[in-house]
């Protein structure tokens, strides 16, 4: 019964370069959460994804930053020309249905040189 | 825009001794999580609170939730080592804002031998 997987647990890149963070929500779970955690920082939600849509992205910068979660496969936090202010971790959750608790995935933690 | 404010954020307290950690929202909610989490690690589910008046109890620790007075209390009981940690609350906005959680910035706990 596995948990929320996040891939890779951790990212380097240099700037300029772009990132590609994935998460396989947990068996059952349709909605998925992304969040990112500056250090000593609360998290902060970023996208919220059912299967093939967009349903909240009202945490996102309007630039760079980019999800999906298509039908098949997992859901893909993707950010272009990754900035220093890029260095975070960056969590996903999911849950069954909406309003239900969210579980979370071990994070990415992402550094950009 | 919700708003969550916890306090204190950081605590340092002696094995045996009793203490609350208070956690504040802006606007209204149907929903107040408590989470843990260990350094470097993921966020664990603690509690879902869901009605005002509501009390959960795991262990050493309680949450309740007075949702007229819009603010959580997490009560630690005979505090041991193994309770160190950061803890967040996380509200859910009812009010048809963001889909996505909004989280404090964590009480940094540290419980001494």
């Amino acid at each position: 019964n596995a948990g929320v997987m996040q891939n890779p647990r951790h990212l380097v890149r240099r700037r300029g370069q772009e990132a590609r963070l994935r998460c396989s929500p947990m068996k059952g779970h349709s909605h998925v959460y992304w969040y990112r955690q500056l250090p000593e920082e609360g998290l902060k939600f970023m996208v919220y994804l059912q299967k093939e849509n967009i349903i909240d992205e009202s945490g996102m910068p309007k630039e760079r930053f980019s999800a999906e979660f298509p039908k098949e496969g997992p859901s893909i936090l993707r950010i272009q020309q990754v900035v220093r202010g890029d260095s975070a971790a960056y969590f996903c959750a999911s849950s069954p249905v909406w309003k239900e608790t969210q579980y979370f995935g071990p994070g990415t933690r992402l550094l950009v040189l | 825009e919700l708003k969550v404010e916890q306090n204190p954020l950081f605590l340092s307290m002696q094995e045996g001794k009793n203490y609350t950690i208070y956690c504040n929202y802006s606007t209204t909610s149907d929903r107040l999580y408590w989470y843990r989490q260990d350094p470097g690690k993921s966020l664990e589910s603690l509690f879902v609170l869901l009605s005002n008046g509501a009390v959960k109890q795991e262990g050493r620790l309680m949450a309740s939730l007075d949702t007229k007075a819009r603010l959580s209390t997490l009560h630690i009981t005979a505090a041991v080592h193994d309770l160190s940690a950061t803890y967040f609350c996380a509200v859910a906005d009812s009010g048809g804002g963001a889909d996505g959680l909004t989280f404090g910035k964590g009480t940094h706990l540290i419980i001494q031998p």
